[in-house]
């Protein structure tokens, strides 16, 4: 069974970097699209990107310029970089597989992590 | 950017009800539109993909239907473990974007 485990700091300063890592246990990494979403206390759910095998990414264009995201295909893992972090970007963020089905085309997210909370205070 | 707007935020309901969601593409998303339950302190879990098809495991009381811009997810006889946020999802874009969601309640 596939399971994404996630960690990463979950308590960070004005202007400090977030770093989340996913790692995928039990099933194919090169077949899929990883992606990052995250929800503010309270809110509703915002996609910030994804990456597929080779290091193709897309990103939200309202992170982009602070969103970097990057895979290690020989750990079966993918990480998030948001830099120069505000309290708005205190939220729980979770990693997700974009599962592509074929003929026709359609994409979900069919498998998430467990989720993340960051928490930018200071 | 594709925005999604679902119908109602908020939704009062009985255990063995039918309710019925609403989700508005801001353009025509095709059937490229998913539903995700979420119940509180967990992840979203996919429902329905494709508009219309059911998620494995997912029980037959969850429907979906539509195509272009309006969608709906219907659940049949409420159960209590169906009271839980709703969204909906577009996935014609690269730059994915959901619902505000919408919060079943117990009336």
């Amino acid at each position: 069974q596939v399971q994404l485990q996630q960690w990463g700091a979950g308590l960070l300063k004005p202007s400090e970097t977030l770093s989340l890592t996913c790692a995928v246990y039990g099933g194919s990494f090169s077949d899929y699209y990883w992606t990052w979403i995250r929800q503010p206390p309270g809110k509703g759910l915002e996609w910030i990107g994804e990456i597929n095998h080779s290091g193709s990414a897309n990103y939200n264009p309202s992170l982009k310029s602070r969103v970097t995201i990057s895979v290690d295909t020989s750990k079966k893992q993918f990480s998030l970089h948001l830099n120069s972090v505000t309290a708005a970007d205190t939220a729980v963020y979770y990693c997700a597989r974009d599962f592509q089905q074929l003929y026709p085309d359609y994409w979900y997210f069919d498998l998430w992590g467990r989720g993340t909370l960051v928490t930018v205070s200071s | 950017d594709i925005q999604m707007t679902q119908s109602p935020s908020s939704l009062s309901a009985s255990v063995g009800d039918r309710v019925t969601i609403t989700c508005r593409a801001s353009q025509s998303i095709s059937r490229n539109l998913n539903w995700y339950q979420q119940k509180p302190g967990k992840g979203p879990e996919l429902l329905i993909y494709a508009a219309s098809s059911l998620q494995s495991g997912v029980p037959s009381r969850f429907s979906g239907s539509g195509s272009g811009t309006d969608f709906t997810l219907t659940i049949t006889s409420l159960q209590p473990e169906d009271f839980a946020t709703y969204y909906c999802q577009q996935t014609y874009s690269t730059f994915r974007t959901f619902g505000q969601g919408t919060k079943l309640e117990i009336k």
